[in-house]
């Protein structure tokens, strides 16, 4: 079964800190890989996507399949980036069909 | 205002009724879920529909049933089969089949079970 997780409920960093947040998955074939964001009062929404290999506000995810992760980075955190992120694998599930599985998300907090 | 809405935002039950949350889309999406969610827990699938009058089964279908008689609707019934049906209740949309396309998401149902 596949399977998302992110060890940590909440991060905190200050302004202009890096940031990683961190997430793994188990799964036996090639997975798509997501990171979506919730801001406060806001809507999910997607953030970046592995196939796409790209940088959206300043955020990059390297799939890295050996240690079967995709941790989302930020060199320089901005008080902004304060949100909710889930990390979100797509593939085949048990009986055959699609998939989507979410990871339970990590509240990051970024200080001034 | 376009995009993906549900309705209603709260909705209260009692034990042993059933009751219907409604997800609508106007961006001619084709594919179509839904997802619960609890709290400290990601969203997991309940159903998703790929084209008008065809849906799957998600993770956790037990106790919920769905239609899709329409392409911008995507009706989620919780039975009163569900055991424990209190949770946030998500509904999304995408353009393509499958799940590698982005997933628009809706402002969510908070149902209680009284």
């Amino acid at each position: 079964a596949q399977r998302v997780t992110q060890p940590e409920k909440l991060l905190s960093v200050f302004k202009g800190a890096p940031v990683e947040l961190k997430c793994n998955y188990s799964y036996s074939g090639s997975p798509e890989l997501f990171w979506y964001v919730q801001y406060s009062r806001q809507r999910l929404q997607l953030l970046l996507r592995h196939i796409s290999r790209e940088s959206i506000k300043g955020f990059t995810a390297d799939l890295n399949k050996g240690e079967t992760s995709f941790h989302l980075k930020k060199p320089f955190a901005q008080e902004e980036d304060s949100a909710m992120y889930y990390c979100a694998l797509s593939g085949h599930g048990d009986n055959y069909g699609q998939n989507f599985v979410f990871g339970p998300g990590t509240r990051l907090s970024v200080l001034p | 205002d376009g995009g993906i809405t549900q309705s209603p935002k709260y909705l209260f039950r009692k034990e042993g009724q059933n009751v219907t949350l409604s997800c609508e889309q106007n961006l001619n999406h084709d594919a179509m879920y839904w997802y619960r969610q609890d709290p400290g827990q990601g969203l997991r699938l309940i159903y998703y529909s790929q084209i008008v009058n065809d849906f799957q089964k998600g993770d956790i279908a037990e106790g919920y049933s769905v239609s899709r008689e329409k392409k911008e609707s995507f009706p989620l019934t919780v039975t009163s089969a569900q055991k424990n049906p209190t949770a946030f209740y998500l509904c999304a949309s995408s353009y393509y089949l499958g799940f590698t396309d982005t997933q628009y998401f809706g402002p969510g149902t908070r149902l209680t079970v009284l």
